[in-house]
């Protein structure tokens, strides 16, 4: 099993919709990063958390919102998705950060 | 706007010959490290030079880090073709900010 699991791999939405990206980690680390990654743009931080419960705004927080309840899962929602969310999404644990694969998501 | 920036955007070099890129930092930081990225995948850790370190080597990878100049290098040496990629830095001053990356193509 990989270290950094995000789900979904690849997901469609329409503008408007509320989606949830899902990522968990084996590691037993406290810090989870967000990212996001345009073409051009490297990644951007979006969200962090250094522990359950504990959240802070990266970069470019506007338009979503993160969940920490326990160690093991960090999850990104996009409140109502608008097609300049479109991009490649990235999880990733500890400070010398362990990647999950990355969820590509388009919004329509 | 990001923490770190790279130059050059892209690189393009003969199999066998060095690569160099660069990385500027606008804060103080704890450490500085660099990532490598295959097409889209996720971003796989190579290597990490604390703030108190000048230079620091792994394999055919070469680090040097001046904070005075608020600058690192990284240096592949006798590339290779699977050493085509994008490479990362990334600053760690309490979170973990990217810039936005180096492609390099090595021709075979």
């Amino acid at each position: 099993d990989a270290d950094v699991t995000q789900t979904p791999r690849n997901r469609i939405t329409k503008t408007g919709k509320r989606i949830m990206l899902e990522c968990s980690q084996t590691k037993g680390h406290d810090r989870m990063y967000w990212y996001r990654q345009d073409p051009g743009l490297g990644l951007r931080l979006i969200y962090y958390s250094f522990d359950v419960k504990d959240i802070n705004k990266g970069e470019i927080s506007d338009g979503y919102s993160v969940s920490r309840q326990a160690q093991a899962k960090f999850s990104l929602s996009l409140e109502s998705a608008i097609p300049n969310q479109t991009a490649l999404y990235f999880c990733a644990t500890s400070d010398t950060a362990f990647f999950g694969q990355g969820t590509r998501l388009t919004v329509v | 706007s990001q923490q770190g920036e790279e130059d050059p955007q892209a690189l393009s070099i003969q199999e066998g010959e060095n690569a160099t890129m660069n990385c500027s930092y606008k804060t103080s930081i704890n450490n500085l490290q660099w990532y490598r990225q295959n097409s889209g995948r996720g971003l796989v850790h190579l290597i990490l030079i604390r703030s108190n370190e000048r230079e620091k080597h792994s394999g055919r990878l070469r680090v040097t880090l001046d904070t005075s100049k608020k600058s690192s290098s990284l240096l592949i040496t006798a590339s290779r073709a699977a050493d085509t990629a994008s490479y990362f830095c990334a600053t760690n001053d309490y979170k973990l900010s990217f810039g936005a990356g180096t492609t390099v193509t090595v021709r075979a």
